[in-house]
């Protein structure tokens, strides 16, 4: 057990729909990272949030968006669903911001399926 | 275009064989890079990591070897145990004010008893 939870395991919605996937990070970890992985991708970032702020993004669509509050949770909300936007989500956190040895803890994931 | 690349999908290893999993990067600015290794219905777990100022780095059974004129790395697994068999990431640390992590598509190594 990683510490860092997802919810829900498993969504499953139709196109045009809007899901909110949530993540609550390590106990100290100030960092939360989400991540895509399609059909025989690797992970590929979306973005960052530290201490409530943005930090970073990656390939994140407009029709994506995240948050991170004040009690350090995070929220990925994805609308206007495409079948392509079928994938599982990870969420990771870590310690501090951008310090290369400050291990990077992942969730289960949400496995989202768009019909 | 993808700046760390797994080319093998998979790799099949006898239990008590060595495993070698390679990776390659285009970004000559990586100075640290990751192994990741996953179950199914599990998230990625941290394994062993390299910097950029050594050209070996030990864990047990695990060894990451990094080649920086070749930006080549491979992990090296001795002696392999069916409960390695896994998918394993390759993962670049993107730095600067960023601390995202830049993936490869990851190798399944199936070790058969």
């Amino acid at each position: 057990d990683s510490g860092v939870t997802q919810t829900p395991k498993h969504l499953i919605t139709a196109t045009g729909q809007r899901v909110t996937l949530r993540c609550s990070p390590r106990s100290g970890d100030l960092s939360v990272y989400w991540y895509q992985q399609s059909l025989d991708q690797g992970l590929q970032f979306l973005i960052q949030y530290y201490n409530g702020e943005e930090r970073a993004k990656g390939n994140i669509l407009e029709r994506f968006s995240a948050q991170q509050f004040p009690d350090l949770h995070s929220e990925l909300n994805l609308s206007s669903l495409e079948l392509g936007d079928s994938a599982l989500y990870f969420c990771a956190s870590s310690v501090e911001a951008s310090r290369r040895d400050d291990t990077q803890y992942f969730g289960p994931g949400t496995r989202l399926t768009v019909l | 275009d993808q700046q760390v690349k797994q080319n093998s999908p998979s790799l099949s290893v006898q239990e008590g064989r060595i495993s070698i999993l390679n990776c390659d990067y285009t970004n000559s600015m990586f100075d640290y890079f990751l192994w990741y290794k996953k179950y199914p219905a599990e998230g990625p777990t941290f394994l062993i990591s390299i910097s950029s100022i050594k050209d070996k780095n030990e864990d047990g059974r695990f060894t990451v070897f990094l080649n920086k004129s070749a930006k080549h790395l491979s992990l090296h697994i001795v002696p392999s145990q069916p409960g390695d068999s896994a998918v394993y990431f390759c993962a670049a640390f993107q730095g600067g004010s960023q601390g995202n992590l830049i993936f490869g598509k990851g190798t399944k190594l199936s070790v058969k008893p």
